[in-house]
């Protein structure tokens, strides 16, 4: 089974500060994804990767960045966090990028920032 | 960006009833239309893809219908249960495996 791992279930920032969260996938997946979701407002994605060191800006980049220095691991970076990243934030990855492949997420992590 | 919409935004069912959801996608160049479910304090899991027209799908008592022409897909449950309480969501391909996906409705099964 693919296994999508996140490094925090709950986090808890103050305004200001860097976060980084990390995921961790084991099955080889090329691509990876980093999403927030928001009440009403479904998945949106921030970025996305397809290969080591390779990023691409999804729909809601600002005040994000990412790293992919390996090909299992994508990290977000909030590089100042601000009260409207409080959000849950999810990790997933694909094996390819045909529109039929199937999205593996990871368990999310809920981030507030006071 | 894509406009991919979910109908209702949530449904309460008693254990036993039959229900069903839409998701409503553009009809134009359409590659594929993906179904996720997401319960509670668990990860999203995908639940179909689907790509023909006419295309109908069955895990268990969730089937998922397809009508690419007119843009729209049903995920209908049959006889719900407690477990089956999630959030549905469906997502469509706006290019690659870049997904956009609907805002999601969520069911909740009283027993």
């Amino acid at each position: 089974d693919v296994k999508v791992t996140q490094s925090s279930r709950y986090l808890v920032k103050r305004t200001g500060e860097k976060v980084f969260l990390e995921c961790v996938q084991d099955m080889d997946h090329e691509n990876m994804f980093w999403y927030r979701q928001d009440p009403g407002l479904g998945l949106r994605l921030i970025y996305f990767s397809y290969d080591v060191k390779m990023k691409e800006k999804g729909d809601i980049p600002e005040g994000y960045s990412v790293s992919r220095e390996k090909k299992e691991r994508f990290s977000l970076i909030l590089e100042s966090a601000s009260t409207n990243q409080t959000s849950m934030y999810l990790c997933a990855s694909s094996f390819q990028t045909a529109h039929t492949d199937t999205q593996y997420f990871g368990p999310g992590t809920r981030l507030t920032v006071l | 960006i894509l406009n991919v919409e979910q109908s209702p935004q949530s449904l309460h069912v008693q254990e036993g009833d039959s229900t069903n959801f839409t998701c409503s996608f553009p009809s134009s160049n359409f590659y594929a239309l993906h179904w996720y479910r997401w319960e509670t304090a668990k990860s999203p899991e995908a639940l179909f893809v689907m790509t023909l027209n006419g295309d109908e799908k069955k895990k268990g008592r969730i089937s998922a219908t397809l009508n690419t022409k007119e843009g729209y897909s049903y995920l209908y449950i049959k006889g719900s249960q407690p477990e089956d309480s999630a959030t549905y969501l469906c997502a469509f391909p706006e290019y690659g495996n870049k997904l956009v996906f609907g805002a999601g409705t969520i069911l909740r099964v009283k027993s």
